[in-house]
């Protein structure tokens, strides 16, 4: 069975502490890996798709990284506006589409 | 930008009544999504569609039902809610054809409560 699992489930960093959330999973045959950000009372916004183990995305401050077991979002000099919540989700070859979520990383970065 | 609205951001029903939940995108997007949210669970999916008037059930369908006449419009129906069915419901469009690989564009969700 599909499975997502992140963690800490909860991260508290003062701005300019660098820090990193995990995402494991187990999944047959990956097709993509994705990441949200959420932040309260809104929907999941798209941050990064990844597709293959090695391979790296970075935007402002958040960078991505895939390995065959785990992902993870990397956050550099985080600031206050990057507290949210972070989801990870991956599509396998026999979920027909389908994305399987797991239950998110809460950022809080105090200034 | 994709465009996903949800015609309700609160909603307050009664045990046994009827509910639908709306869904409207604007970018011709094939494949629509109901999602439920909830703490320590995550977000579980209800329904999908790949096109219009095909539904397929997801991971949790009981109690639930769709419609979807027009491409662009998803509708998510509790057919006699009950206070379990409380809960933050998010749709959601994503693009290609088929069943390809493909990143989800989100609504805002609607919070239903169920008393």
């Amino acid at each position: 069975e599909d499975q997502v699992t992140q963690s800490p489930e909860a991260l508290r960093l003062q701005e300019g502490e660098s820090s990193s959330l995990n995402c494991s999973y187990t999944v047959s045959g990956l097709r993509g890996l994705f990441w949200y950000r959420q932040d309260p009372g809104k929907g999941p916004e798209f941050l990064f798709t990844l597709y293959s183990a090695g391979e790296e995305k970075e935007k402002e401050r958040l960078k991505a990284t895939l390995t065959k077991k785990e992902s993870f979002l990397h956050i550099t000099a985080p600031k206050p506006e990057d507290s949210a919540t972070y989801l990870c989700a991956v599509q396998g070859s026999g979920n027909t589409g389908k994305l399987i979520f797991g239950q998110g990383t809460t950022l809080q970065v105090k200034p | 930008d994709v465009k996903v609205t949800q015609s309700s951001r609160y909603l307050v029903k009664r045990t046994g009544e009827k509910v639908f939940l709306e869904c409207v995108q604007d970018m011709d997007h094939e494949n629509m999504f109901w999602y439920r949210q909830d703490p320590g669970l995550g977000l579980r999916l209800i329904y999908f569609s790949y096109d219009v008037k095909m539904k397929e059930k997801g991971d949790i369908p009981e109690g639930y039902s769709v419609s979807r006449e027009k491409k662009e419009r998803f509708s998510l129906i509790l057919e006699s809610a009950s206070t379990n069915q409380t809960s933050m419901y998010l749709c959601a469009t994503g693009r290609t054809p088929g069943r390809a690989i493909f990143s989800l564009h989100f609504g805002n969700g609607t919070r239903l409560t169920v008393t």
